[in-house]
């Protein structure tokens, strides 16, 4: 069965620091997708990112980054130099290949305050 | 954006009564999800679609049933709704199982 854990459930930084965001995920497939999923005070939730499992270079895309690690099963998710527009709830998750429509599995989420 | 609505946007209802939750697409996209949303769960799935009239369960299925007779519409019914079923209700679409989905604004459910 498939499962995403983010440890941290609420993360608070002051503007211009760096946070990483941990989620380990478990799978028994050797081809699934990797997310994470931004959720602001409105409550929409927006894509960030999407990796497939054969594919682990390191992705940057401006302030955010994302370290794909198979070794330890991690998808962790850095964003440098945090401002106060960050804040906002996200969610890691995965789906498995020819598992249910490849339904997402979240994790519980990480709540990340930045403060002025 | 993704072309996601939902209707209602939020409602209020008593016990025992049924209520259906709409999800619209512009998109012409062939997978619908419903997840729904609580506090330390993150999202679950509900039920799923693969095409119309094509429907499956998913992982939190007892208590809700789906329709889907359009390719651009995708029902969500609870038949009795109890106060278990509060919660924030969302859409989401997909044109490949493996692609990234996208969602809607969520419908929030309050079952009094």
């Amino acid at each position: 069965a498939q499962k995403v854990t983010q440890a941290q459930t609420e993360i608070s930084v002051v503007e211009k620091e760096d946070v990483t965001l941990d989620c380990v995920y478990e799978t028994r497939d050797t081809t699934y997708y990797l997310f994470w999923y931004k959720q602001p005070p409105s409550g929409e939730l927006v894509f960030l990112i999407r990796r497939n499992s054969f594919d682990e270079q390191n992705e940057i895309s401006g302030r955010y980054s994302w370290n794909f690690q198979k070794s330890t099963s991690s998808f962790n998710f850095t964003i440098t130099a945090s401002q106060v527009v960050d804040s906002a709830v996200y969610f890691c998750a995965l789906s498995e290949e020819g598992n249910a429509g490849n339904m997402l599995t979240f994790g519980g989420g990480t709540r990340l305050m930045v403060k002025p | 954006d993704a072309g996601i609505t939902q209707s209602p946007r939020h409602k209020v209802t008593e016990t025992g009564t049924p209520v259906t939750l709409r999800c619209h697409q512009t998109e012409n996209h062939r997978y619908m999800y419903w997840y729904r949303q609580d506090p330390g769960h993150g999202l679950r799935l509900i039920h799923y679609s693969y095409g119309v009239k094509d429907t499956d369960k998913g992982e939190v299925s007892d208590g809700y049933s789906v329709s889907r007779s359009k390719t651009e519409d995708f029902l969500l019914t609870l038949e009795s709704a109890t106060s278990s079923q509060t919660s924030v209700y969302f859409c989401a679409i997909t044109d490949r199982e493996e692609y990234e989905q996208y969602f809607g604004p969520g419908t929030r459910l309050t079952v009094t």
